[in-house]
């Protein structure tokens, strides 16, 4: 069935340092894959996405690596800040289909 | 400008009662998704339309009914209200399903009791 996890459902760090979350994604026909940002009382924001042509994206502070070959899907963030803690989650288009399929998400927390 | 918006941010009513969640995205998108948080923060896709046409729908209980009345608006209509149906609802929306990023809303926060 469909199942996109993560490897731990609670982050905590302290400022400055760099967070790496992790998510397993089990559908290898999956091409496309996004990191959400959610922050509580919130929707889901967009951070940053990958193709499955590529195996590493950066964005302004983050990162994204895929490895195809064992369905790994990891967001680092660099210098992390208070501002970052938040809920994390990873999608895959499900099989690359038009069907996006959300992670169970991480907890960052950010200790000053 | 609120891309995506939904309202009411707020929905409390009785086990048994009919309500509806409205959405709109102003960004000119042809695709538009319902999904579901539960209390775990898991989110879990409900529906999509694309040009008002249906092309997801999950197992959901024949209960919830979307309407799309253009490509702008995606309506959620739930009959019957249940406990169970308490969870916050996301609308969300994108330029092309499954090769885009979604665009959430803000959620609306429904609780049945």
């Amino acid at each position: 069935g469909e199942s996109v996890g993560l490897h731990l459902p609670t982050l905590s760090v302290q400022e400055g340092d760099n967070s790496i979350i992790n998510c397993a994604y089990s559908n290898s026909a999956s091409d496309y894959f996004i990191w959400y940002k959610q922050e509580s009382g919130k929707g889901p924001q967009f951070i940053i996405d990958i193709r499955s042509n590529m195996d590493k994206r950066q964005g302004q502070r983050v990162t994204v690596l895929l490895n195809k070959t064992v369905k790994h899907l990891s967001l680092q963030i660099a210098a992390t800040q208070p501002g970052d803690s938040a809920v994390y989650f990873c999608a895959e288009n499900w099989g690359g289909s038009e069907k996006l399929v959300f992670g169970k998400g991480t907890k960052l927390t950010v200790n000053p | 400008d609120t891309a995506v918006s939904q309202t009411p941010k707020y929905l409390v009513t009785q086990m048994g009662n009919d309500k509806s969640i409205k959405c709109e995205q102003n960004l000119g998108h042809d695709t538009m998704y319902w999904y579901k948080q539960d209390s775990k923060k898991f989110l879990k896709i409900m529906f999509s339309y694309n040009n008002k046409e249906l092309i997801i729908n999950e197992t959901v209980p024949n209960r919830f009914s979307p309407k799309s009345p253009d490509k702008a608006h995606l309506n959620l209509h739930i009959n019957s209200l249940e406990l169970g149906d308490s969870a916050v609802y996301f609308c969300a929306s994108s330029q092309a399903p499954g090769i885009t990023e979604a665009f959430f809303g803000q959620g609306t926060r429904l609780t049945v009791v």
